[in-house]
């Protein structure tokens, strides 16, 4: 099973700053999803196969990496971006990493 | 419009089978390369995959529950299932399904079971 680490745990941004998440694999995956998901609600894709952004998401964000390390990024931090983001490897079996929850600072 | 709903028992007890269905809808799990997956997430907690069926019957399950999961779908009536078997109250969570096709890329609600004697 490939283990998936997210840092960090939580964290806290101003607006207009840039934010970035890391995801490291316990291996070599070939791509990352990415999740965003706010309290009372189902994840939403958010990036898919490492760098392509969802329907919906603003081009604020960005995502890359390869191999097991991987990033997701937020070029000026807006409020709606406060909720917590889980990486997702795509080889059987499936795993999340822990989750980073943003806040607004 | 793709929209999944995710349907369960609400509370069972311990030692009880859960059994959830999701109803689906703007896809076919009869296409090539469709799937539905189904993950869940305890209150507070991340999520954790449990099982995927595909649209030639495919199915592939989390290890770590294997021998408790069975999953299967009714392409017919646009469902797919999920049994747990002897279940405790760690299995407490929201349960959802999703859409695959490059990742999960619908979701459902989610249903929220508790395991309480």
């Amino acid at each position: 099973e490939i283990v998936l680490t997210q840092s960090p745990t939580t964290m806290t941004a101003s607006p207009g700053e840039k934010v970035t998440i890391t995801c490291r694999a316990s291996s070599s995956v070939s791509y990352m999803h990415w999740y965003q998901q706010k309290p009372g609600a189902s994840p939403k894709p958010w990036i898919y196969e490492t760098s392509k952004l969802a329907s919906g998401v603003p081009d604020r964000f960005s995502g890359s990496g390869s191999g097991t390390s991987y990033s997701l990024t937020i070029n000026n931090m807006e409020a709606e971006d406060a909720a917590t983001y889980y990486c997702q490897q795509w080889n059987y079996p499936y795993t999340f990493g822990a989750g980073t929850k943003l806040e607004l600072k | 419009q793709v929209t999944l709903k995710e349907s369960g028992p609400g509370i069972l007890q311990p030692s009880q089978t859960l059994s959830l269905t999701c109803t689906f809808s703007g896809f076919s799990l009869s296409t090539y390369g469709m799937g539905v997956g189904w993950i869940r997430q305890p209150s507070g907690k991340g999520l954790e995959w449990l099982a995927n069926i595909w649209w030639d019957d495919d199915k592939y399950y989390n290890p770590s529950l294997k021998n408790r999961l069975t999953i299967s779908k009714d392409t017919s009536n646009n469902q797919a299932f999920l049994k747990i078997t002897n279940v405790d109250t760690a299995d407490t969570a929201t349960y959802y399904c999703a859409r695959i096709t490059t990742n999960f890329d619908y979701w459902g609600q989610g249903v929220m079971v508790t395991v309480s004697s």
